[in-house]
């Protein structure tokens, strides 16, 4: 696609359900990027695939977060058992593998745990 | 451990008058990048400069332009004569050569508001 498409773009849940976040990379794009940006606050690193594996996940708050990119392409943020400090607005950005550095990021989707 | 400080949080201007966003970073590696991204209402970050850390010269681009400054560590952003649609959040980030540039590390942003 032309750009970075998130979906939702708006997520309303229950505390301890699950959700998932989808993200559409830009068509070639081989480097998907998340991130979560609180209210007032920079978008923080949670992880990065290069392909299909996560080449880092560092930034993964905890084990209720885990992200999949099952053919190299879109992937999905899944978060269990949710819980109100999860609420945040959640970006997706990708990159073609040699950039390595600056990426276009989607419009996010913005979940909200109540 | 890389840090970003941005300790304007916000900026009131009016149209038409210069402003300056300061951008503070922190680092232990050589090798590394600086940018700064726009955050319009509608939640998009847009990629705005990429500075690589061996490129200390100032760079212009229409109204805006940047000054790096190693020495004190500082990659500030100006914007010259101002317009409404210069009102969003902007923030200054790193990467870092040891992570393969791979993770960003943003400040907590400036928000600007530009009144007609």
């Amino acid at each position: 696609g032309a750009g970075v498409s998130q979906t939702p773009s708006n997520k309303v849940t229950e505390k301890g359900k699950y959700v998932e976040l989808r993200c559409d990379p830009i068509s070639g794009h081989t480097a998907l990027y998340w991130y979560r940006q609180s209210l007032g606050q920079g978008p923080e690193f949670l992880i990065y695939f290069q392909g299909t594996g996560a080449a880092d996940d560092s930034g993964l708050p905890n084990d209720r977060f885990f992200a999949v990119r099952p053919e190299g392409s879109v992937s999905t943020l899944k978060i269990q058992r949710t819980e109100r400090g999860d609420s945040a607005v959640y970006l997706c950005a990708s990159s073609l593998m040699s950039q390595g550095y600056g990426y276009t990021f989607g419009s996010g989707t913005r979940l909200t745990v109540v | 451990a890389q840090k970003v400080t941005q300790a304007q949080t916000e900026i009131s201007v009016v149209e038409k008058e210069d402003v300056t966003l300061d951008c503070v970073y922190e680092t232990r590696d050589t090798t590394y990048y600086l940018f700064w991204y726009k955050q319009p209402p509608s939640g998009e970050l847009v990629f705005l400069i990429r500075r690589n850390s061996f490129d200390e010269q100032n760079e212009i681009s229409g109204r805006y332009s940047w000054n790096f400054q190693k020495s004190t560590s500082s990659f500030n952003f100006t914007i010259t004569a101002s317009q409404v649609v210069d009102s969003a959040v902007y923030f200054c980030a790193l990467s870092e050569g040891n992570t393969g540039f791979q993770k960003l590390v943003f400040g907590t942003g400036t928000r600007l508001l530009v009144s007609p």
